[in-house]
C-alpha cells in the first residue's frame, strides 16, 4: 500500500517564474492539505481539498493555488516565485471528516535562485 | 488565532535521560498529534489524543492531553540516539479543517 507520493523530492526555480507541485494521496484518503515548511520551523498551512474543492485556506497570497482531481491527486502551483518561497513543501492526506489523522509524504525541496 | 507553543525549543540529552516536550494554546482543539520529523522528511504521526486527561502509551514515549484540551505533553523514558530528530505537536479547533502545527522541539540525544 503506497503511502503520500510527492514529485519532484527537488526543484531549482528562478525568482518570478512559476512552480507546479504534485501529490498523490494515500490509498482510500480523499483529502489533501498542503504546508509549506521554511528551515527550522514548523509546517504552515496553505490550504485544504476535499471533493476536487478549496475547503480551507491560511494565510498565503493568491500566488498559491492548488487543484485536486477526481483520483483525489493534487497540485500545489506557486506564480511569480520569490526568494522567501524558498521552503519544504509538504503534501498530507486523510479521509473527509474533520479533524482526522494526516499522513504525510516526504515533500518537495523548493529553492528560488 | 489559533497558535501552539512547544518548549523546549531545543533540547540536547545524553542516552538514558528522560525528558519532557510541552505544547501549549489558549484555544481549545479536539484533538492533538504529535509528529517526529527526520531531515529532509515529512513528518510521521506518532499518536492522536483526543479525550481531556487521556494518556497514551508508545513504547518509552508518553503523551499526555490536558482536561481542558488545550495543551499536551510528550515524555520519554530513557532517550535513545535513535530518539534524535524534530517532535510536532499538531491540533484543529473543533469543527475546523486548518490543522496548525507547533514550531516543533529539536531533540538530540547523544551517546
Amino acid at each position: 500500500d503506497a503511502g503520500v507520493t510527492q514529485s519532484p523530492t527537488h526543484l531549482i526555480k528562478t525568482r518570478g517564474q512559476q512552480v507546479t507541485l504534485r501529490c498523490s494521496p494515500k490509498s482510500g484518503h480523499d483529502t489533501v492539505s498542503w504546508y509549506q515548511q521554511a528551515l527550522g520551523q514548523g509546517p504552515q498551512f496553505i490550504f485544504q481539498y476535499y471533493e476536487e474543492e478549496e475547503r480551507q485556506r491560511g494565510n498565503f497570497p493568491d500566488r498559491f493555488s492548488g487543484h485536486q482531481f477526481p483520483n483525489y491527486s493534487s497540485e500545489l502551483n506557486v506564480n511569480a516565485l520569490l526568494l522567501g518561497d524558498s521552503a519544504l513543501y509538504l503534501c498530507a492526506s486523510s479521509l473527509g471528516t474533520v479533524n482526522t489523522e494526516a499522513f504525510f509524504g516526504q515533500g518537495t525541496r523548493l529553492t528560488v535562485v | 488565532t489559533q497558535l501552539l507553543e512547544q518548549s523546549p525549543q531545543f533540547l540536547s540529552i545524553q542516552e538514558g535521560e528522560n525528558l519532557t516536550v510541552y505544547c501549549n494554546s489558549s484555544s481549545v482543539f479536539s484533538s492533538l498529534q504529535w509528529y517526529r520529523q527526520e531531515p529532509g522528511e515529512g513528518p510521521v504521526l506518532l499518536v492522536t489524543v483526543v479525550t481531556g486527561g487521556e494518556v497514551k502509551k508508545l513504547k518509552r514515549l508518553t503523551f499526555q492531553f490536558g482536561d481542558a484540551r488545550k495543551d499536551s505533553s510528550l515524555h520519554i523514558t530513557a532517550a535513545q540516539p535513535g530518539d534524535t530528530g524534530l517532535y510536532l505537536c499538531a491540533g484543529a479547533a473543533t469543527g475546523g479543517f486548518k490543522t496548525i502545527f507547533g514550531a516543533g522541539t529539536r531533540l538530540f540525544v547523544k551517546a
